[in-house]
């Protein structure tokens, strides 16, 4: 259980284009999901926290109307990258925020296999 | 502010012998804490988390974690470590007041040597 799905797995554009990417629960409900990037040898870094039916919040830095986020369902959150620049190349990463009946015990991130984004 | 740390950038060690990876952290309010590991070009892997009760939290793999409150670390460890466990680890920590938004730690490249 708590599987968590991201698609496209690598995707390559051109400088100017948009991409979306999908994050999915496969195997429950999340109201909840985070947006990471990666930068290669270094940590996650929160960009957005995407929450069903309502405005993403994004952290500090992150531009909002560059990365767009969109949790129209409990088991779908898009983020898409418009107009991409070769230094927005990275690995995004998403986590879906499992809980069960608002026991804080359950509460746990469960991470996507993350989406390669290379900008040329 | 909340804070994870992890003092080793990498740590090596031989296939068989026990395996310690460390992490303190900062946070306000009572801990939650989670080590995930990573595999390259993959995403994060739930291993353990600890949010109350025994102090010795066993996970996957046969990872095991053990939360200090006085010494606010909660260190990784395996008895006996394995090939297959090179990869990139990380510790992690939200805090019951928050929105279960995760501070990880910098990351510790594991490599464990025939």
């Amino acid at each position: 259980g708590a599987v968590v799905s991201q698609h496209p797995s690598r995707v390559i554009c051109k400088s100017g284009t948009s991409v979306k990417i999908e994050c999915r629960s496969l195997d429950f409900q999340a109201t909840t999901m985070f947006w990471y990037r990666q930068f290669p040898k270094q940590s996650l870094m929160l960009m957005a926290t995407s929450n069903e039916g309502s405005k993403a919040t994004y952290e500090q830095g992150v531009e909002k109307d560059k990365f767009l986020i969109n949790h129209a369902s409990l088991t779908l959150s898009t983020l898409t990258v418009t107009s991409a620049h070769p230094e927005d190349s990275s690995f995004y990463i998403c986590s879906a925020r499992y809980t069960s009946g608002g026991v804080s015990s359950t509460d746990t991130q469960y991470f996507g296999p993350g989406t390669r984004l290379t900008v040329l | 502010a909340q804070s994870v740390a992890q003092p080793e950038d990498q740590v090596n060690v031989a296939e068989g012998n026990p395996l310690t990876v460390k992490c303190t952290y900062s946070v306000s309010g009572n801990p939650y804490l989670f080590w995930y590991v990573q595999y390259p070009n993959r995403g994060l892997q739930f291993l353990l988390k600890y949010i109350t009760g025994d102090n010795l939290v066993k996970g996957s793999y046969g990872f095991e974690a053990e939360f200090n409150k006085s010494q606010t670390s909660f260190h990784l460890k395996k008895p006996s470590a394995l090939v297959s466990d090179s990869a990139l680890y990380f510790c992690a920590v939200s805090s019951s007041s928050n929105t279960g938004k995760l501070i990880f730690g910098q990351g510790t490249t594991l490599q464990v040597k025939p």
